[in-house]
């Protein structure tokens, strides 16, 4: 049973323009989402977070959305370089288990010059 | 500051054949996690420790077993090797598990089973 899941395998958008990635789950214990980029051959590193008491998170050019009614959430990259190319991971997280990580199948992000 | 380091990075095993991924953190993280990924899918919890002498299972845990001696090494064994057990298998460390649990992950050990 998936809890977490990012339905789009793949995304290709053009440098300069907003890249839009988006992340639905179904557990409503979850209370922090965050956000991982991963490059080929390389650990995935941690971009951003939100709490569940938050609808909004930013930090720089990366914002993410948190709707709880809907159980969607959502990362924008504004504008989006070709350095953000990656393979992008939503996760949650439930502070009554341990905080364990349930991550997302994840999107590749392609920005093209 | 080296962060997580695994090892090996490459391995090839015949079925049947036993082996341990390493697993080392500098940063004196009381958490510690194994995870795989296979093709095409996200990242699934193998075993965790929430510190030295405590270890418990994840969603993913059997054919696999977990120490945790020290605070800094996790080791991952993996006991009559099978193809299934072939993924990219991710060692990982946070300071604490409050708040967004951010996990700092290793680079990766791609193991194969022939």
């Amino acid at each position: 049973d998936q809890q977490v899941k990012q339905n789009s395998p793949s995304l290709s958008v053009q440098e300069g323009r907003i890249s839009i990635l988006n992340c639905d789950y179904t557990n409503s214990m979850f209370d922090y989402f965050l956000w991982y980029k991963k490059y080929p051959a390389e650990g995935p590193t941690f971009l951003i977070s939100i709490s569940s008491i938050k609808d909004k998170n930013e930090d720089g050019r990366f914002t993410v959305f948190l709707n709880k009614s809907a159980k969607h959430l959502s990362l924008h990259i504004v504008p989006s370089q070709p350095g953000d190319s990656a393979v992008y991971f939503c996760a949650a997280s439930d502070t009554g288990t341990a905080s364990k990580l349930t991550f997302g199948t994840g999107t590749r992000l392609q920005v093209t010059l | 500051n080296a962060g997580v380091t695994q090892t090996p990075k490459f391995r090839i095993l015949k079925i049947g054949q036993s082996m341990t991924l390493q697993c080392t953190q500098d940063m004196n993280h009381n958490y510690m996690y194994w995870y795989r990924q296979d093709p095409g899918m996200g990242l699934k919890l193998i075993y965790y420790s929430v510190g030295a002498g405590i270890t418990d299972k994840g969603e993913v845990p059997n054919g696999y077993n977990v120490s945790r001696s020290t605070t800094e090494d996790f080791p991952l064994r993996l006991e009559l090797a099978a193809p299934s057990q072939t993924s990219v298998y991710f060692c990982a460390s946070s300071s604490s598990a409050s708040g967004a649990n951010v996990l700092t992950f290793g680079a990766g050990s791609r193991l194969t089973v022939l």
